[in-house]
């Protein structure tokens, strides 16, 4: 089945602790990016990757970081969790010359205390 | 400030009825928009798309209809069904490039 998983689906966590989310797509997809969502504000693009090794920031990307070593995954990593990250954070991937169409991961609802 | 802006976070519409959602713009260089629908727990799914060289697309129950000189589009729904019921993402690019800037969103709840 063509999908986008991201792990783990919940996470509580404390103020400063590293931590990252997964991202998986089986569907060979060049694109790839990160979203976080917000009541009210919908979702904000964090960083976004056009294929190996080719990552360029969002609309919001301090605070996170990215990589991009396989085409399949692409990881979001906050090196210092802080409570304004708290949010419901989607992965997202596409064919390279339709990333309109993007494939949306089931979310991670990450909570920073 | 927000470029991509909808207005109404909720909508209630009886089955079988219209459903407008509508979505406004500030930037004229965004050149394709789009519709994205999203049920509780899980991710956001592409509804449905518009060039900016046109006025009009539909796919189904589904229509887009864009006004540039307005900075507008709005989402038709005929007829509305219990399962279209759902959070509605009006989205824009920029200049055929790789970012996606997403309104609010709405919430639709079709009555039976």
């Amino acid at each position: 089945e063509a999908q986008v998983t991201q792990n783990p689906r919940y996470l509580i966590t404390v103020t400063g602790k590293k931590l990252t989310v997964t991202c998986s797509q089986n569907m060979n997809h060049e694109y790839m990016s990160w979203y976080r969502q917000d009541p009210g504000l919908g979702l904000r693009q964090i960083y976004y990757s056009m294929n190996v090794e080719v990552t360029d920031k969002g609309d919001v990307p301090e605070g996170y970081k990215v990589s991009r070593k396989e085409k399949r995954n692409f990881p979001l990593i906050l090196e210092s969790p802080s409570p304004n990250q708290t949010s419901l954070y989607f992965c997202a991937s596409s064919l390279h010359d339709s990333f309109y169409e993007q494939y949306f991961g089931p979310g991670t609802r990450l909570t920073v205390t | 400030d927000q470029q991509v802006k909808q207005n109404s976070p909720s909508l209630s519409v009886q089955e079988g009825r219209i459903s407008i959602l509508n979505c406004d713009y500030t930037n004229s260089m965004f050149d394709y928009f789009l519709w994205y629908k999203k049920y509780p727990a899980e991710g956001p799914t592409f509804l449905i798309s518009i060039s900016s060289i046109k006025d009009k697309n539909e796919d189904g129950r589904f229509t887009v209809f864009l006004n540039k000189s307005a900075k507008h589009l709005s989402l038709h729904i005929v007829p509305s069904q219990p399962g279209d019921s759902a959070v509605y993402f009006c989205a824009a690019s920029l200049n055929a490039g790789n970012m996606l800037t997403f309104g609010g969103g709405t919430r639709l709840m079709v009555k039976p």
